[in-house]
């Protein structure tokens, strides 16, 4: 069974600061892959980046990076630059490798400040 | 290219009536899942679809949940009848088969209101 902890239930960021959402998770399967999604007031889930449990490099994606500590079991989301537009609910997810089953945590709504 | 499309995106039925929800997933993409969402909530997995084959329903209702996917395309999720508690919002997406990264491509998603 997997399990995603997501603790802060908001969070609040300056326009151009970084932000960390913080995620932890808990699971038996040896190889998985862990990822966010941001959901914004139109309701559509939008992938943002994926950390398989393999890589030993944190994952980037432009302004988005992944801070993947395996032995703490935490993945956290670091977003550089807030930008207005980052207003949303941010959700962590783990799937077990080659299995697509994916299982979310309850969120964080994150709120940018001009 | 479109994206996941989702149908309709509100509905509003008194308890006990049957309701149904639509969704076309993205062109080539053989793997449909259909998620519930209550408020404040993440996404539930209520039903995943490989092709024409549901391969794991293990968390549907299937008391009152019923869900098809004919063809192995689009497919329809419905509810007979609905109760108070099936409020929340029904989201739908796909995916390329065996895909390990974990990226589904969601519809924004139907939000039913049970009176």
């Amino acid at each position: 069974a997997q399990k995603i902890t997501q603790t802060q239930p908001g969070m609040f960021v300056q326009e151009k600061e970084a932000v960390t959402l913080d995620c932890t998770y808990d699971t038996s399967d040896q190889s998985y892959g862990l990822f966010w999604y941001k959901q914004p007031s139109s309701g559509e889930m939008i992938f943002l980046i994926y950390q398989g449990s393999y890589d030993e490099q944190n994952a980037t994606e432009g302004r988005y990076s992944l801070n993947f500590q395996k032995a703490r079991k935490s993945a956290n989301l670091v977003i550089s630059a807030s930008q207005l537009g980052d207003s949303a609910m941010y959700f962590c997810a783990m799937t077990p490798w080659g299995y697509q089953k994916v299982t979310f945590g309850i969120g964080t709504k994150l709120q940018v400040i001009p | 290219e479109a994206g996941v499309v989702q149908s309709p995106r509100y509905k509003i039925i008194e308890k006990k009536q049957p309701v149904a929800f639509w969704c076309n997933p993205i062109s080539g993409h053989n793997t449909l899942y259909w998620y519930l969402q209550n408020l404040g909530q993440g996404p539930e997995l209520l039903i995943r679809y490989e092709n024409e084959e549901a391969v794991d329903d293990s968390q549907l209702p299937k008391d009152r949940f019923s869900a098809e996917r004919l063809k192995g395309v689009d497919s329809t999720l419905k509810i007979q009848p609905a109760e108070l508690g099936d409020s929340a919002v029904y989201l739908c997406a796909s995916s390329l088969e065996n895909t390990n990264t974990g990226e589904l491509f969601f519809g924004e998603g139907s939000r039913l209101t049970v009176l």
